[in-house]
């Protein structure tokens, strides 16, 4: 069975700390890795990871994929009480690369 | 990425009624998902819909309580029939972009169930 688990569960930091958040993954048929940021209901895409070793940046944001240790890492510089949310991560399996999620990273950054 | 609305956004629903919940997409794509997150957990998915076909529902999930139809490549519904308190959750479809394989989730819908 496809098994993806994140931590810490939670974690708690004071604005401008940096944050690393974890993915650990194991999938059959392995494809990509993404990463999604959760505030309210809907989660919000923030990467697809399908190569070792390339960084992918947006703004604060970044993430790298390790195809050989299966993981993944999510960094948040300079953080933001706007960056507060739960942070997933969610590997496609199955033959219609439907998700299978961790349990979610619950962030709280604090002014 | 694709534009994807969801009607309702919120229902507060009674036992042993039932919910249609709509999801609607700005362009066709070739796979919809439903997802359930129960309160303090994650995303589970719940099945696939099939465009012309039966959805593929995934363990622990039946036809019966979460009947869904998907009439075409851009408009998808998910029933909640017969509803319990334990069906409180959020409900959310997703779909695969085509040319990148990115998923993208519609905005939700809260459901409650008294």
């Amino acid at each position: 069975e496809d098994k993806v688990v994140q931590s810490p569960l939670s974690l708690v930091v004071h604005e401008g700390d940096t944050v690393t958040l974890n993915c650990s993954y194991e999938v059959t048929n392995f494809r990509s890795l993404l990463w999604y940021k959760q505030e309210k209901k809907a989660p919000t895409f923030l990467f697809m990871l399908t190569s070792s070793g390339i960084e992918k940046k947006s703004g604060r944001l970044s993430s790298i994929l390790d195809k050989k240790e299966l993981f993944s890492i999510l960094n948040i510089t300079a953080t933001q009480t706007g960056d507060s949310a739960v942070y997933l991560c969610a590997a496609p399996s199955g033959s219609a690369r439907q998700l299978t999620f961790g349990s979610g990273t619950q962030l709280t950054v604090l002014p | 990425s694709a534009v994807i609305s969801q009607k309702p956004s919120r229902d507060i629903c009674q036992r042993g009624t039932s919910l249609t919940i709509q999801c609607q997409v700005d362009s066709q794509v070739t796979m919809m998902f439903w997802y359930r997150q129960q309160p303090g957990q994650s995303l589970t998915l719940i099945a696939t819909a099939n465009q012309g076909s039966e959805a593929t529902y995934e363990s622990g999930f039946v036809i019966d309580k979460f009947p869904i139809s998907r009439p075409n490549l851009t408009f998808s519904t998910l029933t909640v029939s017969n509803m319990s308190p334990e069906d409180s959750s959020i409900y959310l479809c997703s779909v695969l972009h085509r040319g990148n394989y990115e998923q993208y989730f519609g905005p939700g819908t809260r459901l409650t169930v008294t």
